[in-house]
């Protein structure tokens, strides 16, 4: 049972354009929304976060949005660098020290 | 401030066999998490250890075992080892908060291969 859904293993945009990541969950108990970017060969690095209580939270080229209603939430990348390609993983929690829930992740390719 | 640190970074065993991976958490956090990465998965909770007792664990079988020291370092003990325990082994820390995202610091990984 994923409760934590990337349904697009892959996306290729071009540099300067905006990459647009989606992901999908099920539980209503989820609190918090992380998504982390990762490089072969390296672990998981923390990338934005959003609280339920929120629709948007913005850091520079990124921006999360998130729709509770539809349990659905985006990472908006604008604009695309090639250094942003990686795997992209959507990851969600119900509390602060809770365990997280990951999705299967998307690659995210930029040309340049 | 030295990030989370794992070890070993590669390592080959057989079927049947027992595996120790270490893990060294960021300096200030006193919580460790364990995840499994399989191929083309995302990382799945194993357990999570705070002032060295396990409070709280996913869907993994009793062979699969940890331990957090009184420095915050951590240990993953993998008994009778299976061909699908093969995966990427990540550790990661985070101080202990009542609010907030409370984001976690991952380690580059352990990756096993069971032959």
């Amino acid at each position: 049972d994923q409760q934590v859904k990337q349904n697009s293993p892959s996306l290729s945009v071009q540099e300067g354009r905006i990459s647009i990541l989606n992901c999908d969950y099920t539980n209503s108990m989820f609190d918090y929304f992380l998504w982390y970017k990762k490089y072969p060969a390296e672990g998981p690095t923390f990338l934005i976060s959003i609280s339920s209580i929120k629709d948007k939270n913005e850091d520079g080229r990124f921006t999360v949005f998130l729709n509770k209603s539809a349990k659905h939430l985006s990472l908006h990348i604008v604009p695309s660098q090639p250094g942003d390609s990686a795997v992209y993983f959507c990851a969600a929690k119900p509390g602060a020290n809770s365990k997280l829930t990951f999705g299967k992740g998307i690659t995210l390719s930029v040309r340049p | 401030e030295t990030g989370v640190t794992q070890s070993p970074t590669h390592l080959i065993k057989t079927r049947g066999q027992q595996v120790t991976l270490r893990c060294s958490s960021q300096s200030g956090h006193n919580t460790v998490s364990w995840y499994q990465q399989a191929l083309g998965q995302g990382p799945q909770f194993i357990f999570q250890y705070y002032r060295e007792e396990e409070n709280g664990r996913g869907n993994f079988p009793p062979r699969f075992s940890g331990l957090q020291f009184p420095n915050y370092s951590s240990e993953l003990n993998v008994n009778a080892l299976e061909l699908d325990d093969s995966a990427l082994y990540l550790c990661a820390s985070s101080p202990l908060i009542h609010s907030g995202a409370n984001v976690l610091t991952f380690g580059a990984g352990s990756r096993l291969t069971v032959l």
